[in-house]
């Protein structure tokens, strides 16, 4: 398999649930990221992590807490989410960056979480 | 700072008609430029990307853009439109060290 896989594709959780998204990449990167995509409004960055550590985290709650074990594999766990974080979550993947200009990022499909 | 205005949440165009996709950027240094489309139930896939060099940047799926630093715009166009064109587009701006900066979206309906 090629490209930047999630799993689940679609989540259905409660408020008291606990669960994780998976993200995969094959392309041998090394940077890694979590994306929220709602309706109307911009995809917001949630984290990014490069050859394994976190560079950035705007201020996600901590309900939220993401894991990233080696360079192919991100995960972001959930516990105890309210049903405002009901959002499309989209991984994604690049080469480190080069001196200077941010490489693309490939993106993964998405897992469809709807918290009730 | 870094910010995406992309205007017009919904455009309709005619299958063969010109597409026109607008957006604008602000940018504290000098951009660099993405397109990405999304398809139902998909995740996003570049369409183009300006770093530096030829300002008018070929894409796929018939797709350009052209970097006018003056007007601040990257507008992303397709001279006839496909049914299967139909999708939201997202603009964003990069600064560097990883950081992507999107617009909110523009649907594209094709209309038969």
């Amino acid at each position: 398999e090629t490209g930047v896989t999630q799993t689940p594709r679609h989540l259905v959780m409660g408020m008291t649930n606990k669960k994780s998204l998976k993200c995969e990449q094959h392309l041998g990167h090394n940077a890694m990221y979590w994306y929220k995509q709602s309706a109307k409004k911009p995809l917001e960055l949630m984290f990014v992590y490069s050859l394994e550590e976190r560079v950035e985290n705007n201020s996600v709650p901590s309900r939220f807490s993401p894991e990233c074990p080696n360079s192919s594999h991100l995960f972001l766990h959930l516990h105890t989410l309210q049903p405002e974080d009901s959002a499309l979550y989209l991984c994604a993947s690049s080469p480190p960056p080069l001196a200077g200009p941010t490489d693309t990022q490939y993106f993964g499909p998405g897992t469809r979480l709807t918290v009730l | 700072a870094q910010s995406v205005t992309q205007l017009g949440s919904h455009v309709s165009v005619s299958e063969g008609a010109l597409v026109l996709l607008r957006c604008n950027y602000s940018s504290s240094v000098p951009p660099y430029l993405f397109w990405y489309v999304q398809y139902p139930n998909q995740g996003l896939q570049l369409l183009l990307k300006y770093t530096t060099g030829a300002t008018l940047v070929k894409g796929i799926n018939g797709f350009e853009a052209e970097f006018k630093k003056s007007e601040t715009s990257f507008h992303l166009t397709k001279p006839s439109a496909h049914m299967s064109d139909a999708a939201e587009y997202f603009c964003a701006v990069s600064p560097g060290a990883n950081n992507l900066f999107f617009g909110t979206g523009t649907r594209l309906t094709v209309i038969p």
